[in-house]
């Protein structure tokens, strides 16, 4: 199957910091990329749609200049979190489809952030 | 909201078929019917879709009824290693998102 990677696995940061996580497709090209968070448990929720060479497209009730979406190349996107807090702490995962494949998605496996 | 509604809970004996039922009334004519699951802290894992015919692959088999209301998914001999939360979601084809709701907390037990 697709490999989805995501790095880092787990960052641990000070509150008012900035996180960048990746989102990679390691073996096929992607369109579009989604980015889900997960607080402890519960399921996923979706924050964004992120489209190549465009502008990404926010879930109700994520803020689109806390959570800064860039969608570069078909095998990368970043999920850049600002003036992290507290609260922010979760699992924030991406998930990929093929460009010219199958309906399924592939997902990576997850970076778990810790603020402080 | 996700569209689909699934025991929040089920185990299943080492070995045995583990069968997990969906219920979708609403689907429409154009979305898939999906299983993920999800291992603790891991991200989801695809196991198989299906649209109207019975699916199986190597790790599973779909079973989706006649009027696409509702589905099976079975794992014909269940490990250990299959305890994780099931979730069923319904969707449009590629490049579509996919909303989750609670999933099956499936046990596996010796």
């Amino acid at each position: 199957g697709a490999v989805v990677s995501q790095h880092p696995s787990r960052v641990i940061c000070k509150s008012g910091t900035s996180v960048k996580i990746e989102c990679r497709s390691l073996d096929f090209q992607a369109t579009t990329m989604f980015w889900y968070r997960q607080f402890p448990k519960q399921s996923l929720m979706l924050m964004a749609t992120s489209n190549e060479g465009s502008k990404a497209t926010y879930e109700q009730g994520v803020e689109k200049d806390k959570f800064l979406i860039n969608h570069a190349s078909l095998t990368l996107s970043t999920l850049t979190v600002t003036s992290a807090h507290p609260e922010d702490s979760s699992f924030y995962i991406c998930s990929a489809s093929h460009l010219a494949g199958g309906v399924e998605q592939f997902f990576g496996p997850g970076t778990r952030l810790t603020v402080l | 909201d996700a569209k689909t509604t699934q025991p929040t809970s089920m185990d299943c004996a080492e070995g045995r078929a583990a069968n997990l039922p969906c219920n979708h009334s609403t689907i429409s004519g154009n979305e898939y019917v999906y299983w993920y699951r999800q291992i603790h802290s891991q991200g989801p894992q695809y196991i198989i879709h299906g649209l109207k015919n019975n699916e199986t692959n190597e790790m599973a088999s779909l079973i989706i009824t006649e009027d696409r209301k509702s589905s099976t998914l079975i794992l014909p001999h269940a490990t250990l290693r299959d305890t994780a939360v099931y979730y069923c979601i319904v969707a449009p084809g590629a490049g579509n998102m996919l909303t989750f709701g609670g999933g099956t907390r499936l046990m596996v037990k010796p």
